[in-house]
């Protein structure tokens, strides 16, 4: 996963705190995303990014905003957290030229009390 | 993007070659097949992808049928490490959105 950095690893948050999860890459891609995943099921899709100052909503955008910084950083806010949104968050990157392969970070574990 | 059917789990005998199976009935002509696995809380990884003839890579060989209606992954010599769940994705060449469904956990055993 060497490429894409995720920070926090791990965070603790009570009920109406709000957070910011940061994702930087280096491989100067256009794309990228932000993914969370529950326990037992697969990735969904919150936000992506086709390219520096744009944004899209995935399948699950509700409760988040995202930040498209620079080519480099794409950034996941929580304004006013809720324990459903306890889970593993991972950021990806992606560009055409790398042959179609996504590159995702080691995730963020996010609980939510 | 096009939905992907999988098998919820299955198992292999290590050393044997696993078979994962993947259903795209409704794929289109510009949409590729793609097949990512997550080992364990990991960031998902890359295995393989193809339009329409079979690919074969370090890690695995992609089967796509003739009509593209679905693929097999093969990992022709499975190990303990190749426990994980894999994920198979429809979607055209670069687009911007990958949607993972559930996947098919892979158990390896010894």
């Amino acid at each position: 996963n060497a490429g894409v950095t995720q920070t926090p690893k791990f965070q603790v948050l009570k009920t109406g705190q709000s957070m910011t999860l940061q994702c930087a890459q280096d491989m100067n891609h256009n794309s990228m995303y932000w993914y969370r995943q529950d326990p037992g099921m697969g990735l969904r899709l919150i936000y992506y990014s086709a390219s520096e100052g744009t944004t899209d909503k995935g399948e699950v955008p509700n409760g988040y905003n995202v930040s498209r910084l620079n080519k480099r950083e794409f950034s996941l806010r929580l304004e006013s957290a809720a324990p459903s949104q306890t889970s593993v968050y991972f950021c990806a990157s992606y560009s055409q030229g790398t042959g179609n392969t996504i590159y995702f970070g080691e995730g963020s574990w996010l609980t939510v009390v | 993007d096009a939905k992907t059917t999988q098998p919820t789990s299955m198992d292999c005998a290590e050393g044997r070659a696993a078979n994962l199976p993947c259903n795209h009935s409704t794929i289109s002509g510009n949409e590729y097949v793609y097949w990512y696995r997550q080992i364990h809380s990991q960031g998902p990884q890359y295995i393989i992808h193809g339009l329409k003839n079979n690919e074969t890579n370090e890690m695995a060989s992609l089967i796509i049928t003739e009509d593209r209606k679905s693929s097999t992954l093969i990992l022709p010599h499975a190990t303990l490490r190749d426990t994980a769940v894999y994920y198979c994705i429809v979607s055209p060449q670069g687009a911007q959105k990958l949607v993972f469904g559930q996947g098919t956990r892979l158990t390896i055993n010894p």
